[in-house]
């Protein structure tokens, strides 16, 4: 069964477009992260909720918005998509306690090529 | 200066060889986590250490609060060992901050 997954796995699309990635959790975690992996391989975290909850929201464009139906699930929706754009997006989930992240479980990502 | 160090940035070592991989970082913490990405992308937790030391098969992981530092060793280093090793601290604020990660490959 897979805990952390991700659609789609890639997708090529062009300036300007609007897309969402789908990202859901069977691990029963209160808490989900988005991730950008650009070309010199850093991740940086973008957002994170907890209990649909947003308590991470770094400075990224406001083309990017999450959204978080429910503990199980955070979509990513990027809108006017532009080539900067293009990266490794991971999801993952994870338990918070005291403030702090236990391990986190990561989807397999999606590969973004903006053209 | 990045608040997480890791050291070496690349490594290059024989099968079978004892690995150290290093990470140092300058806030306070309450974790410590070690994460491994497989070449084909894939990332999975290592450990997650707030003392002490842990053991899982031929890894094992150690940090010293006191100095602020982590290791992640190897033992009888595999080619399926090659990947990139990434130090993450938790420093209590839901963040997890993250160093840019060690590339190792081992060599048959």
């Amino acid at each position: 069964d897979t805990a952390v997954s991700q659609t789609p796995k890639y997708l090529v699309t062009q300036m300007g477009n609007d897309k969402s990635i789908k990202c859901e959790q069977n691990l029963g975690h209160d808490t989900m992260y988005w991730y950008k992996q650009d070309s010199k391989k850093f991740l940086k975290i973008m957002f994170s909720y907890n209990n649909k909850e947003l308590i991470i929201n770094e400075t990224v464009p406001n083309r990017f918005s999450p959204k978080s139906p429910d503990k199980a699930h955070l979509n990513l929706h990027i809108n006017s998509l532009e080539l900067g754009d293009s990266a490794v997006y991971f999801c993952a989930s994870s338990r918070l306690a005291g403030g702090f992240s236990y391990e986190q479980y990561f989807g397999p990502g999606t590969r973004l090529t903006v053209t | 200066k990045n608040e997480v160090e890791q050291s070496p940035q690349n490594l290059t070592a024989q099968e079978g060889e004892f690995i150290t991989i290093n990470c140092s970082y300058s806030v306070g913490i309450s974790a410590l986590h070690w994460l491994q990405q497989h070449p084909g992308g894939g990332i999975v937790s290592l450990f997650m250490l707030s003392s002490g030391k842990k053991k899982h098969g031929r890894l094992i992981a150690t940090i010293n609060i006191q100095e602020k530092h982590s290791s992640l060793h190897i033992t009888a280093s595999h080619p399926r060992d090659s990947a990139v090793y990434i130090c993450a601290v938790s420093p209590g604020n839901y963040q997890l901050i993250w160093g840019a990660g060690t590339k190792l490959i081992i060599k048959p």
